[in-house]
């Protein structure tokens, strides 16, 4: 267990809608990743978000959005869903966000597989 | 823009054999890590070792260890001693070493070991 807590396991949607995934971190980490596993396009970058604040963006698309909130856990939001957001989400932590990796390896999360019909 | 390669879609190894994955990657940072996750099929991505490109020594952890060819641009995963559940996708990955850790995945290799 990784002790990144990801909710829903599963999102079952249809085209058009809009949904939020939740990620709470490891305890005592402050930095958390978004990134998406789909089949066509493998794992991606989204964005990080390092004790509250947004830190770097990856591919994220503008219908996506996140948040970090004070107690640190993290929400995606995506909306105006199409087929291609199918996908599994991770969130994922990590201690430090100045800290090299082999002191502060990502630490990932279940992910929430979003289904879009 | 950083490029992780793994040429190996899929791998069948006998049980307690050794096994290597392949990865090479390509970057024109001056620094970057390297690193080795494994995604059993039940989903979730498991950390399982990093290489700063600055190491002079290949990392090990346990089992796993990392063979670091810089001139090549290679960072081959190394299993000794295979066991029934390290069957699973395995994926390479690269990200600078200063910043965020927005790491580039290959496709993955996926590995079944057979009894």
């Amino acid at each position: 267990d990784s002790g990144v807590t990801q909710t829903p396991k599963h999102l079952i949607t249809a085209t058009g809608q809009r949904v939020t995934l939740r990620c709470s971190p490891r305890s005592g980490d402050l930095s958390v990743y978004w990134y998406q596993q789909s089949l066509d396009q493998g794992l991606q970058f989204l964005i990080q978000y390092y004790n509250g604040e947004e830190r770097a963006k990856g591919n994220i698309l503008e219908r996506f959005s996140a948040q970090q909130f004070p107690d640190l856990h993290s929400e995606l939001n995506l909306s105006s869903l199409e087929l291609g957001d199918s996908a599994l989400y991770f969130c994922a932590s990590s201690v430090d966000f100045v800290g090299p990796p082999a002191d502060s390896p990502l630490h990932f999360g279940n992910g929430t597989r979003l289904t879009v019909t | 823009a950083q490029k992780i390669t793994q040429t190996q879609p899929g791998m069948f190894v006998q049980e307690k054999e050794a096994v290597t994955l392949d990865c090479t990657y390509d970057t024109s940072d001056p620094s970057y890590g390297l690193f080795w996750y494994k995604q059993p099929s039940s989903g979730e991505m498991i950390f399982l070792i990093y290489q700063g490109s600055y190491d002079q020594q290949n990392a090990t952890e346990g089992r796993y260890s990392l063979n670091f060819q810089k001139a090549r641009k290679s960072a081959n995963l190394v299993i000794s001693a295979s066991q029934l559940g390290d069957s699973a996708m395995y994926f390479c990955a690269m990200s600078r070493i200063q910043g965020a850790q927005k790491l580039v995945f290959g496709q993955g290799t996926r590995l079944t070991i057979n009894p």
